[in-house]
């Protein structure tokens, strides 16, 4: 089993503000992504990293950055937020399997701008 | 385009029920395929992970199997209980990037007691 954290767990800010959405996990995992997902819906592909210093974009990439400086670290900015951010971010980490790669995610950050 | 149907969107049984749930994919030339649940405000759990190459997986009372030349996949509750109440989500993967993990948009269980 994989244990991810993230905080906070909910967050209601001002439009404008710059926010950082943090993720760690101690279990060593190389792989790590953030999801977005809206109520209801599908979840997208933010970005995503492969290790230390690999980060790579996905669908929905293109008001947010990521790092990875640590193994067990994978935070999330927005630079500027805006009401369209307003959503549910998920972090996640892959361990291997008998059968593929097992995704596990943390309980998430719900994201409010106001 | 790849795309992940999970019908019904939602669904309510009475405690102790068999049901099944439906999942289908687009593109029949998947990697694997796996299935989470999901509760109100929290993350993902992985609950069951299907190779390509597999008809089927079980864990406990769940079962899941996979048809890919049909472009589906079920997972099968047996006797349902209210702690299996959640949404429940289905994710194809194409093998390559992790841009390739599609996700259905989840169907919501509620066992009545």
């Amino acid at each position: 089993e994989a244990d991810i954290y993230q905080t906070p767990r909910y967050l209601v800010i001002g439009t404008g503000k710059k926010i950082t959405l943090e993720c760690s996990q101690t279990m060593g995992h190389d792989k790590m992504y953030w999801y977005q997902q809206d109520p209801g819906m599908e979840l997208h592909l933010i970005h995503y990293s492969y290790g230390v210093n690999s980060t790579e974009k996905g669908d929905l990439s293109s008001e947010s950055t990521v790092s990875r400086i640590r193994t067990e670290h994978f935070p999330l900015t927005l630079e500027s937020a805006r009401p369209s951010h307003t959503s549910q971010y998920l972090c996640a980490s892959t361990i291997p399997d008998s059968f593929g790669e097992k995704l596990f995610f943390g309980s998430g950050t719900q994201l409010s701008v106001l | 385009k790849q795309e992940v149907t999970q019908i019904p969107a939602a669904l309510s049984v009475p405690e102790g029920e068999n049901l099944v749930l439906n999942c289908s994919f687009t593109d029949s030339a998947i990697y694997n395929l796996q299935w989470f649940r999901q509760d109100p405000g929290k993350g993902l759990t992985s609950l069951l992970l299907i190779q390509s190459s597999q008809r089927e997986q079980t864990s406990g009372r769940l079962n899941a199997s996979l048809d890919k030349s049909s472009g589906r996949s079920t997972l099968y509750i047996a006797a349902s209980q209210p702690g299996d109440s959640a949404t429940y989500l289905c994710a194809v993967y194409y093998g390559g990037s992790q841009g390739n993990l599609i996700f259905g948009k989840g169907t919501k269980l509620s066992v009545k007691p």
